[in-house]
């Protein structure tokens, strides 16, 4: 079974600039979520979708962040613009279904914001 | 809640020697529990679990054990090997809400 994928592994830009990630679940897992992680500390929620819908977004900085499932497959993340305080790995993980309380998690994107 | 650094506790231990990796959590409220083992370079990887109604649990070379009354959290390696070195992870859930993860601790596994 193919996990999860996330690309791109590594990005560098300044602050003020604009960068996405992109995420594709494990085939059949309706349930994606996305984390920050930065270093030293443990991963943090920003966002989780139910198939395409957004069950919670608590702690995603919405004036700068947005994420999107359109198809209810892959998603993206977005960051606009930028802050130094942004530099950190983005993971994305899935589930089969929210309430499973198993989720797996792809390799992440690191971002350097400078 | 958690807590934050850039120093995250690092355990080391001589291959071949048992390990005991501790975690405090915080929310009394949660039901499930679980222990992640990260890599350099990759995303966590689930280890074991535990739900509030058992004390202990058992899975392949590790056993997790869970004390309620002072919210506390175990994860024992047996016989510790090189590929066990990594930053672990405990992260609780209360009633299928959001995973909350604790800081983490390097093991360090010296040969």
């Amino acid at each position: 079974e193919a996990g999860v994928a996330q690309s791109p592994r590594y990005k560098i830009i300044e602050k003020r600039q604009s960068v996405a990630f992109w995420c594709n679940p494990i085939s059949g897992h309706a349930t994606l979520y996305w984390y920050q992680q930065i270093l030293g500390q443990g991963p943090k929620l920003l966002i989780q979708f139910q198939n395409n819908g957004v069950v919670d977004d608590s702690q995603l900085p919405k004036d700068r962040f947005s994420a999107e499932r359109l198809k209810g497959v892959d998603s993206t993340l977005k960051i606009q613009p930028a802050k130094l305080e942004d530099s950190a790995v983005y993971l994305c993980a899935s589930s089969f279904q929210p309430g499973t309380y198993e989720q797996y998690f792809g390799p992440g994107t690191r971002l350097t914001v400078t | 809640g958690e807590s934050v650094g850039l120093h995250l506790p690092t355990l080391s231990v001589q291959e071949g020697d048992n390990s005991i990796i501790n975690c405090a959590y915080s929310n009394s409220a949660s039901d499930y529990f679980i222990w992640y083992k990260q890599e350099s370079g990759k995303g966590p990887q689930f280890i074991i679990d535990i739900r509030s109604n058992m004390d202990k649990r058992q899975g392949q070379r590790v056993t997790v054990l869970l004390n309620k009354t002072v919210k506390h959290l175990s994860l024992q390696i047996a016989a510790t090997q090189p590929g066990d070195s990594a930053v672990y992870f405990c992260a609780e859930n209360s009633h299928g809400n959001k995973l909350v993860f604790g800081a983490g601790t390097i093991l360090r596994v010296k040969s």
